[in-house]
């Protein structure tokens, strides 16, 4: 079945970058995009920005923009997202998600990154 | 604060029908048919439960509904199960730069 797996929690200081891995399975990897979404403690989801795997194309939400950056491994079916210039308002559960043209399933188990120092 | 208004909460009875409502704008909801809604019990990753407005995948259960009326969705739970006791999320593809965006989320509580 798909899966997407995610890499393990994260504990960053203020200004520290975080690395965060989505490895999936069960699925041709380049027939579909990855998207980044994330989740602040007791909070809605708040989407961060999609990649289009066949071509590396990158989307991001504005407030993203210069700070984050998204990357494929397709020799792995892994998708990663790195965060910049951390603050403890990005402490969160980052969630990918297989991306079709108008909606996101499945979604990986998510990544809980802590931003302190 | 989220892009699409949701109500924080909504409750009912087992067996009862319930209706979670998703307004945005005309940049967003009231323009695409990119409307999805998501099913999050906590700690765990959200669901599809409905994608393109009113399309249910394959393996969600035909109680759940949705529908479209001007810049305000909505999603309906027929027959309300203890299983259904979960945060609803709504989203939408929006012509801003933003892309995607989500409500807030709204709680259901089966009493």
């Amino acid at each position: 079945q798909v899966q997407l797996l995610q890499s393990g929690s994260e504990m960053k200081k203020p200004g520290a970058s975080v690395k965060v891995s989505c490895n999936t399975s069960g699925y041709s990897f380049l027939d579909y995009d990855v998207t980044w979404v994330r989740q602040a403690p007791g909070q809605g989801l708040e989407w961060v920005g999609w990649i289009s795997v066949d071509d590396d194309h990158t989307n991001y939400a504005p407030e993203f923009q210069g700070r984050v950056t998204m990357t494929t491994d397709t020799s792995t079916s892994t998708a990663y997202m790195e965060l910049r210039s951390l603050t403890s308002d990005d402490s969160a559960v980052y969630y990918c998600a297989r991306a079709v043209t108008s909606y996101f399933d499945p979604w990986g188990q998510g990544t809980l990154v802590i931003v302190s120092s | 604060q989220s892009a699409l208004t949701q109500p924080a909460s909504v409750s009912g009875s087992p067996g009862q029908s319930i209706t979670i409502s998703c307004t945005g704008t005309s940049s967003d909801i009231g323009v695409y048919n990119y409307v999805s809604w998501y099913q999050q019990h906590p700690g765990k990753a959200p669901k599809l439960m409905i994608y393109e407005v009113s399309y249910r995948p394959s393996g969600v259960s035909n109680r759940f509904s949705g529908s479209k009326a001007g810049n305000t969705a909505s999603l309906t739970i027929s027959g309300l199960q203890a299983e259904d006791d979960a945060y609803y999320h709504c989203t939408s593809y929006t012509s801003s730069s933003t892309h995607w965006v989500f409500g807030g989320g709204t709680k259901v509580t089966v009493l």
